[in-house]
């Protein structure tokens, strides 16, 4: 059973600090890491994916991968208001040929 | 602007009854998936197609739904007949596949809505 796995929150965090959020996958041998954001009532959009071990940066957004201890993190700096909503952890287990598998997100709540 | 369009955005129905979800991925894509969202549970799998043939459907309960794609244009997800318990939000969302490169990024539709009484 290929399994995500997330903290499902709410995650407070006030506006301007760093958001951490984490993940685990069950299947040593995964390939590929997408972060996914879902605003309440909207659908999931990909803000970011990595597929080496170490850190990527992408603006404010920072994922990191660590393939031996089977955990991928996004950072989010000087987190805003707008950053609020539900953050997706998805895997694909298996070389890109197979459909992703998405953790039940965790919920960042940005204080103001 | 490319995008997923789904059809109906919400539905309300009565248990027994039939229910029909649409989608138009976009041009270009040779995958399309089908996933439903609940709290509970979050995103599923229910069904997926690459090049309008059914990969795996092993997510959708077999005697009451079906998944298809009769053209390029149209996957469609039918329920019939519905319970209360298959209310939730179905996404349909497409994205392309190729044997070179791993790919992944998936976009998803606004969503169906359905809610089953």
């Amino acid at each position: 059973q290929k399994e995500v796995e997330q903290n499902s929150g709410p995650l407070s965090v006030p506006e301007g600090a760093i958001a951490s959020l984490n993940c685990t996958y069950s299947d040593r041998g995964s390939q590929s890491f997408f972060w996914y954001r879902q605003y309440s009532g909207k659908s999931p959009e990909l803000i970011m994916f990595i597929y080496s071990n170490g850190d990527k940066e992408d603006g404010r957004f920072t994922a990191q991968l660590n393939k031996a201890s089977q955990y991928v993190s996004l950072l989010i700096r000087d987190s805003q208001p707008s950053d609020s909503a539900t953050y997706l952890c998805a895997v694909n287990f298996n070389s890109g040929n197979t459909p992703l598998v998405f953790g039940k997100g965790t919920r960042l709540s940005v204080i103001a | 602007d490319a995008r997923v369009t789904q059809t109906p955005r919400h539905k309300v129905t009565e248990m027994g009854q039939e229910v029909t979800m649409r989608c138009q991925p976009i041009l270009g894509h040779n995958t399309v998936f089908w996933y439903r969202q609940t709290m509970m549970q979050g995103l599923e799998l229910l069904a997926y197609f690459r090049n309008r043939a059914p990969l795996d459907d092993s997510g959708m309960p077999k005697d009451r739904f079906s998944a298809e794609m009769p053209d390029a244009t149209l996957a469609t997800l039918k329920i019939q007949p519905s319970e209360p318990r298959d209310s939730a939000v179905y996404f349909c969302a497409s994205g392309v596949y190729h044997p070179r490169w791993v790919t992944g990024e998936l976009f998803f539709g606004e969503g169906s809505r359905l809610t089953v009484l």
